[in-house]
């Protein structure tokens, strides 16, 4: 199947400083990319809808100011945590499908990224 | 409000038996559904995807159904391993294109 590669997959921090998150599609194009927090035992949270060359649609709650998206390309979408706390420290992990928005083909997802904020 | 519901939360059975895991869904207006296994730490791993036309996917031991009607979807295990002790997610698609996660089966195979 496609690969999705995230970068990196485990990230340690001092509060308030900003982290980014790479996710690559490596043999497709993905005109959208999804952002995920999982929490230990729970399933996963949509954060954000990643659309190539405009802006990323935030789920509700999901505070787009502290939670940057950034989709230059269409194999890459970026993540930035800027000004982490503790209670940001979760695991992220992004996925994406083939092709237009509304593709309904199958969804991949990258390995996640272990974030953890001192 | 959309959901997904799983059951069971978690399940542990001798290596050998033959799963069910359960998948329900609020809206059957969707347009696929897929499922997936997630170990721990690590992203997930597609296992099977059905679009809303087809019934059910197969995939060596896995076999996974989709009932719109019922709003349900099983995913069958035959011959458990070990190595296929996991957490089991199902994710659906709904008729305005959002994703929809369950919260997940944590299976464990006992050798």
């Amino acid at each position: 199947g496609a690969v999705v590669s995230q970068h990196p997959s485990w990230v340690i921090c001092k509060s308030g400083t900003s982290v980014k998150i790479e996710c690559r599609s490596l043999d497709f194009q993905a005109t959208t990319m999804f952002w995920y927090r999982q929490f230990p035992k729970q399933s996963l949270m949509l954060m954000a809808t990643s659309n190539e060359g405009s802006k990323a649609t935030y789920e509700q709650g999901v505070e787009k100011d502290k939670f940057l998206i950034n989709h230059a390309s269409l194999t890459l979408s970026t993540l930035t945590v800027t000004s982490a706390h503790p209670e940001d420290s979760s695991f992220y992990i992004c996925s994406a499908r083939e092709g237009a928005p509304a593709n309904t083909g199958e969804l991949f997802f990258g390995e996640g990224s272990r974030l953890t904020v001192l | 409000k959309q959901e997904v519901t799983q059951i069971p939360a978690a399940l542990s059975v001798p290596e050998g038996e033959n799963l069910v895991l359960n998948c329900s869904f609020t809206d059957s207006a969707i347009y696929n559904l897929q499922w997936f296994r997630q170990d721990p730490g690590k992203g997930l791993t597609s296992l099977l995807l059905i679009q809303s036309s087809q019934r059910e996917q197969t995939s060596g031991r896995l076999n996974a159904s989709l009932d719109k009607s019922s709003g349900r979807s099983t995913l069958y295990i035959a011959a458990s391993q070990p190595g296929d002790s996991a957490t089991y997610l199902c994710e659906w698609m709904d008729s305005s294109y959002k994703l929809i996660f369950g919260s997940g089966t944590r299976l464990l195979v006992r050798p």
